[in-house]
């Protein structure tokens, strides 16, 4: 079946640059998406990339797919405290149920 | 707009106990879903809708059951609650044509 797999845990200094990384394995994912939640709180999303782009950059965070290894990673730039939170990679297809199935999450600790 | 509203936020029940969450959208989306989520794991498929009238079982199905009689409204239902269900349910929708999917705020359910 589908999976989606991330590191758990990551640390950096603040002002430092943030990758997360993730790997999933459907071959038919068409969107993948990154997703913050932070303690208590429902999901924020991030941003998402369509499966036929290499890289999408939204201000401070950068996304990077490479299809060929079905590897996505999320970079922030410039890490705040606030960004401390956990992070989930998602993939959906754009046909059938359209569900998303999401990795485990990865918990950013942002140090002063 | 609400976007997706969950209600309740919280609940406490005993074993054998029965409820029903509802999940209710304003955006007229074809698409919704209830996933949950459990400590150190991503969210998780239950049941989902691709339309009014219709659902179907996701990847973790058993124990719940789910109605959607109008098109706005997604009910979980809890027919006899087990520990094992202790956990945070979200709710989702998403339209046709639209690459996003939108959280509720979720509902934190424990199980005595």
């Amino acid at each position: 079946g589908e999976d989606v797999e991330q590191s758990l845990f990551l640390s950096v200094r603040e002002g430092d640059s943030s990758v997360i990384n993730c790997t999933y394995t459907d071959s038919s994912s068409t969107y993948l998406y990154w997703y913050k939640q932070e303690p208590g709180a429902g999901l924020q999303l991030l941003t998402y990339i369509f499966s036929n782009m290499d890289m999408k950059q939204d201000q401070r965070l950068t996304v990077l797919l490479n299809k060929k290894d079905k590897h996505l990673s999320l970079r922030i730039a410039d890490t705040q405290t606030g960004d401390s939170a956990i992070y989930f990679c998602a993939e959906t297809s754009d046909t059938g149920r359209r569900a998303l199935t999401f990795g485990s999450g990865t918990r950013l600790q942002v140090q002063p | 707009n609400a976007g997706v509203t969950q209600t309740p936020k919280f609940r406490v029940l005993k074993t054998g106990q029965s409820m029903t969450l509802l999940c209710a959208q304003d955006m007229n989306h074809e698409y919704m879903y209830w996933y949950r989520q459990d400590p150190g794991m991503g969210l998780r498929l239950i049941h989902y809708s691709v339309g009014e009238g219709t659902t179907a079982k996701g990847e973790v199905p058993d124990g719940y059951n789910v109605s959607r009689l109008k098109k706005q409204n997604f009910l979980l239902g809890l027919e006899s609650a087990a520990p094992s269900q202790t956990s945070v349910y979200f709710c989702a929708s998403r339209g046709l044509s639209i690459n996003e999917q939108f959280f509720g705020p979720g509902t934190r359910l424990t199980v005595l």
